[in-house]
């Protein structure tokens, strides 16, 4: 049972690279999410998707870009990098967008230099 | 503003205690409270969710209580293992997954 993959595990990046982190669901889940998720907050949600071709704009979704294309997979694009990006991000899943338990994927931790 | 508050930060408890922590929120709308177990390294796991109607829930040595008209919950771990070392973070849902306000979590320390 897979769940959720996340790639890589970690990278780091020169800043004002292009960065793309892969995330893969196995669980049929219309609703899917990216987090970041810094030391002393609590996860911050960046884009989300409500079901496949569509997205929508989380708290702090500036620098960041998703697509859904299909119901499995839902990669998170940093056009530009930025040292500020640097964070562990996290892809998660549930079945609707609505009051289901998210699954949550290891994690992506990123640094930018 | 949204918000969520636990406490303690951190907490170090001798294998085999039991032990409570805090979640405070002022979230409005409000539909449901998680409690998620986050492991050095991993993503968070769902340990209970709670609708305002219910007073607690269980799972295994997990017990969450809400209280709605305070507004607080506790997650109480019983007999406590070196496997319940983790983050233990407190979620708050008015309805909608994207709208989700997260707690910063507690950080449980299990000696033994």
């Amino acid at each position: 049972i897979a769940g959720i993959t996340q790639a890589p595990t970690s990278q780091i990046l020169a800043a004002g690279r292009r960065m793309t982190l892969r995330c893969t669901q196995d669980m049929r889940h219309n609703a899917m999410y990216w987090y970041r998720q810094d030391l002393g907050l609590g996860l911050r949600l960046i884009h989300y998707s409500n079901t496949a071709g569509t997205t929508g704009k989380g708290e702090v979704p500036d620098g960041y870009s998703v697509s859904r294309a299909n119901t499995d997979d839902f990669p998170l694009t940093l056009a530009s990098a930025v040292p500020s990006q640097t964070s562990v991000y996290f892809c998660a899943s549930s079945p609707t967008g609505t009051n289901e338990k998210l699954f949550f994927g290891s994690g992506t931790q990123l640094s930018v230099l | 503003k949204n918000q969520v508050e636990q406490s303690p930060q951190s907490l170090i408890i001798l294998e085999g205690k039991n032990c409570t922590l805090q979640c405070n929120y002022t979230v409005s709308p409000f539909s449901n409270l998680r409690w998620y177990k986050q492991d050095t390294g991993r993503g968070p796991v769902s340990l209970t969710i709670m609708t305002f109607s219910e007073n607690t829930k269980s799972n295994g040595r997990y017990t969450a209580t809400l209280d709605a008209d305070t507004k607080q919950s506790s997650l109480h771990i019983t007999a406590s293992q070196l496997s319940d070392s983790a983050s233990y973070i407190c979620v708050v849902s008015p309805g909608s997954n994207y709208k989700l306000t997260f707690g910063k979590g507690t950080l449980l320390t299990v000696n033994p």
